[in-house]
Parts: C-alpha cells; sequence; structure tokens
C-alpha cells in the first residue's frame, strides 16, 4: 500500500511569507501527527488530528496551525514566517492515534 | 528540557559485531518506548518498541532492553552490517487510554556507522 506522502518535498519562502503543507496519510490511517526537526532541537511534536478533530498540541507559537479533512487528509500552516521556521517538516499517519505510526519523507522547508 | 536524552552523538563499530545504543528519559511517566532509524533526506522509520510493563523485546537483529528503575533503555544489534549505518532516534510517550494522541518526544539521535 501506499506510504505517507507529504508535499511539496521542498520549499523556498521569504521572511514573513506564510506557507502551507500537505500530508496524504496512509489509506485507512485516520491519526495524522506533525513535527518539526531541526539540528539544534531535533525532532519536535506540533500537533495531532484525528477524524478531524485536534486531540493534542506542541509548544509551538500560535502561528504553526493545521487541519485534517474528512478523507483524512492533513495541512499545516505556518504564517509570518521568521527565519528559524527553517527545517524538515514530518507527518506521521497512524490507524488511531496509537504506536504504529508511518511516517512521510518530509517537506524541507528553507525561510530567507 | 530534554526529556528524553541520548548522550552519544556517534557510534562506530565493526561489521559483525554489536552495537549498542542508549537512551535516558527523566519524565516518570513515559511507558511506551519506540526506536527509529533514519536515512538522509526520508523520514523515520520504525525498528522496534517495548512496553513498560516488559525489560525486553526482540525483532531479528534487534533487541531493546528497558530498566525503569534507572530510567534507560538501549537497542542492541547483533551482528551490526553496514546497512544499519543511519541515524537512530529513541521516543517516549505516554499512554492515554491506549493512544499517545500522536505524541512522541524524541531523543537527539545517534549516528551509528558500521565499517565493513
Amino acid at each position: 500500500k501506499a506510504g505517507v506522502t507529504q508535499t511539496p518535498r521542498y520549499l523556498i519562502k521569504t521572511r514573513g511569507q506564510q506557507v502551507t503543507l500537505s500530508c496524504s496519510p496512509i489509506s485507512g490511517h485516520r491519526s495524522v501527527s506533525w513535527y518539526q526537526q531541526t539540528p539544534g532541537q531535533g525532532l519536535q511534536f506540533l500537533f495531532e488530528y484525528f477524524s478531524e478533530t485536534q486531540r493534542n498540541k506542541g509548544n509551538f507559537p500560535g502561528r504553526f496551525s493545521g487541519r485534517q479533512f474528512s478523507n483524512s487528509r492533513s495541512e499545516m500552516n505556518v504564517s509570518t514566517l521568521e527565519l528559524g521556521d527553517s527545517a524538515l517538516y514530518l507527518c506521521a499517519s497512524s490507524l488511531r492515534g496509537n504506536y504504529g505510526y508511518t511516517f512521510g519523507s518530509g517537506t524541507r522547508l528553507t525561510v530567507v | 528540557d530534554q526529556q528524553v536524552k541520548q548522550n552519544s552523538p556517534s557510534l562506530s563499530v565493526q561489521e559483525g559485531r554489536i552495537s549498542i545504543l542508549n537512551c535516558d528519559y527523566t519524565n516518570s511517566m513515559f511507558d511506551y518506548f519506540l526506536w527509529y532509524k533514519k536515512y538522509p533526506a526520508e523520514g523515520p522509520t520504525f525498528l522496534i518498541s517495548i512496553s513498560s510493563i516488559k525489560d525486553k523485546n526482540e525483532d531479528g537483529r534487534f533487541t531493546v532492553f528497558l530498566n525503569k528503575s534507572a530510567k534507560h533503555l538501549s537497542l542492541h544489534i547483533v551482528p551490526s552490517q553496514p546497512g544499519d549505518s543511519a541515524v537512530y532516534f529513541c521516543a517516549a510517550s505516554v499512554d492515554a487510554g491506549g493512544t499517545s494522541y500522536g505524541k512522541l518526544t524524541f531523543g537527539q539521535g545517534t549516528i551509528l556507522t558500521v565499517h565493513p
């Protein structure tokens, strides 16, 4: 079966702009989590969605938001981009939010 | 506050020998632990996990040991192969009625290099 698909793979944005990243989970998976990976902070949890509802949220500012659609596809949005938002953004899906998380290959965001 | 720590940034071993990757945690609420492997330009791939009710779990060449009193876990790879060269992350979670609600807390990773 197809894995977790993240688009785009690479993105370059200017400081102050906003960006939307997309994640298509494995078919049948209803839980989608997002993580930010940076060299300094490692992998950090952003938020989790299950059946279109945000169930959990990490310690990120309100500029980071997300949503999930009825087909379980998810998007995350970052507004007013800062240089420090440059990172690899990873999406992971699971059947119901238990431990069988499968990660996508990520979207590499560069803010200039 | 780094709740999950991998104190060795890198580890180098010879092919065929044992690789031991270590991980310490501080949050006593963590009750489920996982190891992921990551290649450059790819997402992490799940390797093996262990619940806090166990102290050992094996899957082929991979064994994870959990010492709850020391808040320490380790991943043993025997025998190590060059294809095992990657970054290894340990992660921890709090089980809330059978779900972690998506939140895994990761260590900083250890770069494993297996030399032929």
